[in-house]
């Protein structure tokens, strides 16, 4: 079964750093790009970053650049984001997403569950 | 990069069609057939329904399809469901990088 598990839920205080997790199973972990797309609560969707887990080439999204770290565990086919300096703002639901082949390299075809971020003091 | 501008409200009777606009720049939607669309559930993962402007995913029903003229691009819901309630938000490749539209809450009156 093809599918991304992701790690549990998070409280952190303000000025802290954050690490989530996604375990991907069922499909070769490095033949597609790794995602990260949080959710602010009632807000949309927001492009983080990715990775190549092949190599571990990453790209981000200007807003992040600085404060966010993906990186990718390919013997246990796992990725990781990391969020330093953590603000109110910053709590969201981070998800995951990455490609599939039956759907083109350029969109978001698997999901993970979503984890919950939590940033109050 | 600026977030792609969709309506913030879309809504049809049952039976009829919704079309909803995904607006960028010749940086993103205009520079690459590389748009796609997700239908988001409440409480649930955001979920393919097009990609590659046009092409639908196994299993997504043809009431579903996506255009794209210029820096516009639309998905068009046709038959509306009840089931087709739901947060519909565009995405497009832009260079090194992706954006996300504002999203699109669809109502089935």
């Amino acid at each position: 079964q093809v599918q991304l598990v992701q790690s549990g839920a998070e409280v952190k205080n303000p000025g802290a750093s954050v690490k989530v997790s996604c375990k991907a199973s069922g499909y070769t972990f490095t033949d597609f790009y790794m995602h990260w797309v949080r959710q602010a609560p009632g807000q949309g969707l927001e492009w983080m970053g990715w990775i190549n887990p092949n190599n571990g080439d990453t790209s981000y999204a200007q807003n992040f650049q600085g404060r966010v770290t993906v990186t990718r565990d390919t013997s246990i086919s796992t990725a990781y984001v990391e969020l330093s300096r953590l603000r109110s703002d910053d709590t969201a639901m981070y998800y995951c997403t990455s490609h599939y082949h039956t759907t083109g390299y350029f969109s978001f075809a698997l999901w993970g569950q979503g984890t919950v971020v939590t940033v109050s003091s | 990069q600026s977030a792609l501008t969709q309506p913030p409200s879309a809504s049809g009777s049952p039976g009829q069609s919704v079309t909803i606009s995904c607006t960028g720049t010749s940086r993103d939607v205009g520079g690459y057939n590389y748009v796609s669309w997700y239908q988001q559930l409440p409480g649930k993962a955001p979920k393919l329904i097009i990609y590659d402007v046009s092409n639908r995913p196994s299993g997504v029903p043809d009431r579903f399809s996506g255009s794209k003229s210029g820096n516009t691009a639309s998905l068009t819901v046709s038959g509306l469901l009840a089931e087709d309630e739901a947060d519909y938000y565009c995405s497009s490749f832009a260079g090194n990088s992706y954006v996300f539209g504002t999203g699109t809450k669809v109502t089935v009156l």
